[in-house]
């Protein structure tokens, strides 16, 4: 069964902190995402990679940043977690088609 | 940018009734348009999906339906079942030029009464 994994379900973080949240595909798919899912607004996007070393800017990028140094992971970086960065982190993965991601199941932030 | 607009937000229905969810889009650029359904605790998966060169699909209970002159598609869900209660998202993409990127809908939540 094809999957994607984020490495903490739950995250408590302080601060001020630099918080890395990580994503594993084992697809092989070309195109990685991170979103983030907060009540009445949906889904929105933050940074999206569709090669190694490639990354672009989404819709909120703001107060964070992103490595993928290999195909299948892609790390999100809160360079210096704020309380208005507690959400809920969604990790997607798609082949480079105009096909539906797949998901993981979430990373739930919560900056204290 | 794209734009995705959702409606309801909410939506409660007696099982074995059809549920119908709403979305328009802004770009006429888009061209493929997921449904995704988040269950609780869990990241959403997709359910059914359409390409604007398809009027209708069909899945089981789901369907979608796609008008790109009024740039609006709808989920039908037929003879609901309690295990359709969940959050339901739109989305919409236009493919390779905006890297496969999906602009989503900001969700509708369906409750099945039992």
């Amino acid at each position: 069964d094809v999957k994607v994994t984020q490495s903490s379900r739950y995250l408590v973080k302080r601060t001020g902190e630099k918080v890395f949240l990580e994503c594993v595909q084992d697809m092989d798919h070309e195109n990685m995402f991170w979103y983030r899912q907060d009540p009445g607004l949906g889904l929105r996007l933050i940074y999206f990679s569709y090669d190694v070393k490639m990354k672009e800017k989404g819709d909120i990028p703001e107060g964070y940043s992103v490595s993928r140094e290999k195909k299948e992971r892609f790390s999100l970086i809160l360079e210096s977690a704020s309380t208005n960065q507690t959400s809920m982190y969604l990790c997607a993965s798609n082949p480079g088609r105009p096909y539906g991601y797949t998901f993981g199941s979430g990373t739930r932030l919560t900056v204290v | 940018g794209e734009n995705v607009e959702q409606h309801p937000s909410t939506l409660s229905v007696q099982e074995g009734d059809s549920a119908v969810i709403k979305c328009t889009y802004s770009d006429s650029a888009s061209n493929y348009f997921p449904w995704y359904k988040q269950e609780l605790g869990k990241g959403p998966q997709l359910i059914i999906d359409i390409r604007s060169n398809v009027g209708e699909k069909k899945d089981q209970r789901i369907a979608v339906t796609l008008n790109k002159t009024a740039k609006h598609f709808s989920l039908h869900i037929t003879e609901t079942q309690p295990e359709d209660s969940a959050v339901y998202f739109c989305a919409a993409s236009k493919g390779k030029s905006s890297g496969d990127k999906l602009t989503f809908g900001t969700g509708t939540r369906l409750a099945v009464r039992p």
